[in-house]
């Protein structure tokens, strides 16, 4: 059963960098098979996928075009754990942050959720 | 980028009664389609992939079809953990979800 636990802060000041991590528990996150993603949730823009990070001998991160030029994600073997950064963040970037596996890498559905952040952009 | 479209944006049936929801792509995706179930301040929760697969410990009422552009997802006897939002997702080209149907009791 695979769970992931978000951390992270709930408001973030316009033009700084939003971070958020994800904690991975029944599975890892060098695993060969899966894929892991971060999803947000806004009134306005529906449910949006950002990226993913996943491992194939070599980690690749793949990221949405509209969020391309300012997001970073990584992963942290030791402590099983990937992180989203945003950089430059306006009020347009507030709402709800997932992460979210994909069992296989090679498709894109998601089948494990984590519980969800609501960051607010504001000063 | 694919656009998913779903009808309608809110349904209204009764306990026991079969729900009909609806999701067409702007292209074709093929098979690579997911439908999600999410409830107020929960994450969503899979219920269906490659169109017509239940998720594990996804009821049998829950049932997906289509494929291409057209796709539908039916509940065929509602109960009341039911009433929620729907979400038809597409992993054929990256990944975007239609805008979601919500489910109401009549």
């Amino acid at each position: 059963q695979v769970q992931m636990q978000q951390s992270g802060p709930g408001l973030v000041k316009p033009s700084q960098t939003l971070s958020l991590t994800c904690a991975i528990s029944g599975d890892s996150v060098s695993s060969n098979r899966a894929a892991w993603n971060w999803i947000r949730q806004s009134p306005s823009r529906g449910l949006e996928w950002l990226g993913r990070t996943y491992y194939r001998s070599k980690r690749y991160n793949d990221y949405a075009e509209s969020v391309k030029s300012r997001i970073t994600m990584n992963a942290d073997t030791s402590k099983n754990q990937f992180s989203l950064q945003l950089n430059s963040v306006t009020p347009e970037d507030t709402a709800v942050y997932y992460c979210a596996r994909s069992a296989y890498a090679g498709v894109g559905f998601f089948d494990s959720w984590g519980q969800g952040t609501l960051v607010t952009v504001s000063s | 980028e694919i656009v998913m479209t779903q009808s309608p944006g809110t349904l209204s049936v009764s306990p026991g009664e079969r729900a009909t929801l609806s999701c067409r792509a702007s292209q074709s995706v093929r098979s690579n389609l997911a439908w999600y179930q999410q409830k107020p301040g929960q994450a969503p929760r899979l219920l269906i992939y490659g169109a017509s697969t239940r998720a594990t410990g996804v009821p049998a009422r829950f049932s997906g079809s289509g494929s291409g552009t057209e796709f539908t997802l039916t509940i065929s006897s509602l109960q009341s953990e039911d009433f929620a939002l729907y979400y038809c997702q597409q992993y054929n080209d990256w990944r975007t979800f239609g805008q979601g149907t919500k489910v109401e009791i009549k």
